[in-house]
């Protein structure tokens, strides 16, 4: 079986700060993908980073970075200097097969001025 | 990256009412999947959605309840049938794209609210 857990229901941080996001996939599959998604008030879903499940290395996107570590199966996100337009809620959204993908229950995430 | 367009953006319906909501992609596609996000919740999917074939539901979702066409590559629609208010969600057309073809594009939803 597979399960995403995003233990962090909200988070709340002032402009400027960094935040992490965790998120851990617990499977047996030894090949996926691994995406984090953003969700505004709007409601609209925003692709941000896709992993697979090959590659540990760590990236950089400009303020986003993200720590993926097969070995404790967690695949965390963090955004450095806060905006408040970085206030949304977070999926982590494992890809399982060839099209389903399994959400977390979602982190908010409030940047406060 | 796919552009997709949903109708209506959001619907107050009055229960045992239908509602049919539209997804429109700007390519051909050839799977369209639609999820529902109950408030506060994470998306589930509901099914998916092949050109020339019957929807594939997944646990949880009849056809009856929310039958879905797909008449072309580039457009499907979900029927909510016979609403309550426990249908009140955001429901979500979805499309795969991009590099290897596993991102995933979503329409802007509709915010289905049942009185």
């Amino acid at each position: 079986a597979q399960k995403v857990t995003q233990a962090q229901t909200e988070i709340s941080v002032v402009e400027k700060e960094d935040v992490t996001l965790d998120c851990v996939y617990e499977t047996r599959d030894t090949t996926y993908y691994l995406f984090w998604y953003k969700q505004p008030p709007s409601g609209e879903l925003v692709f941000l980073i896709r992993r697979n499940s090959f590659d540990e290395q760590n990236e950089i996107s400009g303020r986003y970075s993200w720590n993926f570590q097969k070995s404790t199966s967690s695949f965390n996100f963090t955004i450095t200097a806060s905006q408040v337009v970085d206030s949304a809620v977070y999926f982590c959204a494992p890809l399982s097969g060839t099209y389903k993908y399994i959400f977390g229950t979602g982190t908010r995430l409030k940047v406060l001025a | 990256s796919a552009v997709i367009s949903q109708k209506p953006s959001r619907d107050i319906c009055q229960r045992g009412t239908s509602l049919t909501i539209q997804c429109q992609v700007d390519s051909q596609v050839t799977m369209m999947f639609w999820y529902r996000q109950q408030p506060g919740q994470s998306l589930t999917l509901i099914a998916t959605a092949n050109q020339g074939s019957e929807a594939t539901y997944e646990s949880g979702f009849v056809i009856d309840k929310f039958p879905i066409s797909r008449p072309n590559l580039t457009f499907s629609t979900l029927t909510v049938s016979n609403m309550s208010p426990e249908d009140s969600s955001i429901y979500l057309c979805s499309v795969k794209g991009g590099h290897g073809n596993t991102e995933a594009f979503f329409g802007q939803g509709t915010r289905l609210t049942v009185v």
